[in-house]
């Protein structure tokens, strides 16, 4: 079946530093892909996605391209601050799983000042 | 801004008993989701509704049932607690079945003794 891996977490940065979640997935069919992410005593939040192959997607200073032939979609910003501190989750669907959202397992990001 | 209002925000119950979970939202979406979270695991998908007097199962239905009232309303039920059930509970909506975007609720966090 379909699934999602990304960076085990915790990971933990100092402020201006870069980032990088690697999100890596499985599926036959061709899926859209998003980030979502949880903010400390929130529900998880959608922070962009993207449906065509080789596109990129950005919001808040993170961006991932959609790379199809490496069935990867890494998250990454120049610069973290503080108030980036969350749990990001990447996940997909596709037609054949009824359109349901698959979700990696979360990467905790403390970003220290 | 779309609104998912869940309740109770923490719940405390004894094992074997009955415990409901309760989820609103006012944004007309055909779609309601419920996904319990835990460590290790990210968000993990129980039941799911696409309107009013439908449930389907998710990949993690037993102990689990729901009832979708109206469109408004979408319970998640756990006739007979147990501790494995201890979790935090997020309920979302979606507007269309293809790659949509969900908006989650902040929660609820049940423990089960």
């Amino acid at each position: 079946g379909d699934s999602v891996t990304q960076t085990e977490g915790p990971v933990t940065l100092s402020e201006g530093t870069s980032l990088t979640v690697n999100c890596s997935y499985e599926t036959k069919q061709y899926p859209t892909l998003f980030w979502y992410v949880q903010y400390p005593g929130e529900g998880p939040q959608l922070l962009f996605k993207v449906p065509k192959a080789n596109e990129k997607g950005s919001n808040r200073g993170f961006e991932a391209t959609y790379n199809k032939e490496a069935t990867s979609f890494h998250l990454q910003k120049a610069s973290v601050q503080e108030s980036d501190s969350a749990v990001y989750y990447c996940a997909l669907s596709e037609p054949s799983g009824s359109w349901q959202l698959i979700f990696g397992s979360g990467t905790q990001l403390t970003v220290m000042p | 801004e779309a609104a998912v209002t869940q309740s109770p925000r923490n719940k405390v119950a004894v094992t074997g008993g009955k415990v409901t979970l309760s989820c609103n939202q006012t944004n007309n979406h055909n779609n309601m989701y419920w996904y319990r979270q835990d460590t290790g695991h990210g968000l993990r998908l129980i039941h799911y509704s696409y309107g009013a007097g439908s449930t389907e199962k998710g990949d993690i239905p037993d102990g689990y049932k729901a009832s979708r009232p109206s469109q408004e309303n979408f319970s998640l039920i756990l006739e007979l607690a147990t501790p494995s059930q201890t979790s935090v509970y997020f309920c979302a909506s979606g507007a269309a079945r293809k790659a949509e975007t969900l908006y989650f609720g902040s929660g609820t966090r049940l423990t089960v003794l």
